[in-house]
């Protein structure tokens, strides 16, 4: 079975840009959640969307960060303009309508200079 | 509101040595608990979870019992490898699917 797909894994970007990050989830998998991880502690959540419409967003920060599954299978994650203390691992994990136990991907590594 | 304490790292041990790492929680429900580890380079897996008191949460050698009384959920494994190598992230997960994490603890066993 094919696990969560990231892209991409690594983005150095300077402060003010625009980066976008893409998550696949498990096919079938109807939740699909960003989490935030930056250097030294746990991941945090960021947005959950079941099928294509938003669970919970309460921690985007969204000023800057959209997020959007048109199609509720896909996602992406945009950062706009990009900010230092955005230099952080964004994980996508997904899961089956109320499971509890979640799959992530690999992470995008996010450098903002 | 809910959150999980772990115990900092990184926590450094030989080969066939005994782990253990704390960890707490603070729910006002009855969540569920869970281990995950993340190895080098990759992403977050599933390590073992419990879902009410007193489960015992199983996997590769690992074991954690869900403990009420004490709120805690400690992690351990009789005789460690190189390969277990890794973060290891405690969790909870409340109403909504919704998990926290705690902060991680970084293994390092040295042969």
């Amino acid at each position: 079975e094919a696990g969560v797909a990231q892209s991409p894994r690594y983005k150095i970007i300077e402060k003010r840009q625009s980066v976008a990050f893409w998550c696949n989830p498990i096919s079938g998998h109807a939740t699909l959640y960003w989490y935030q991880q930056i250097l030294g502690q746990g991941p945090k959540l960021l947005i959950q969307f079941q099928n294509n419409g938003v669970v919970d967003d309460s921690q985007l920060p969204k000023d800057r960060f959209s997020a959007e599954r048109l199609k509720g299978v896909d996602s992406t994650l945009k950062i706009q303009p990009a900010k230092l203390e955005d230099s952080a691992v964004y994980l996508c994990a997904s899961s089956f309508a109320g499971e509890e136990t979640q799959y992530f991907g690999p992470g995008t590594r996010l450098l903002v200079l | 509101g809910d959150s999980v304490t772990q115990m900092e790292g990184p926590v450094t041990l030989s080969e066939e040595a005994f782990l253990t790492i704390n960890c707490t929680y603070t729910a006002t429900g009855y969540p569920s608990l869970f281990w995950y580890v993340q190895y080098p380079g990759e992403g977050l897996q599933l390590l073992l979870k419990a879902t009410k008191a007193d489960d015992k949460g199983s996997n590769k050698g690992f074991e954690a019992t869900y403990r009420k009384e004490t709120t805690s959920f400690h992690l351990e494994k009789g005789s460690v490898q190189v390969s277990d190598s890794a973060v290891y992230f405690c969790a909870l997960s409340v109403e909504d699917d919704k998990i926290i994490f705690g902060k991680g603890t970084r293994l390092h066993i040295l042969p």
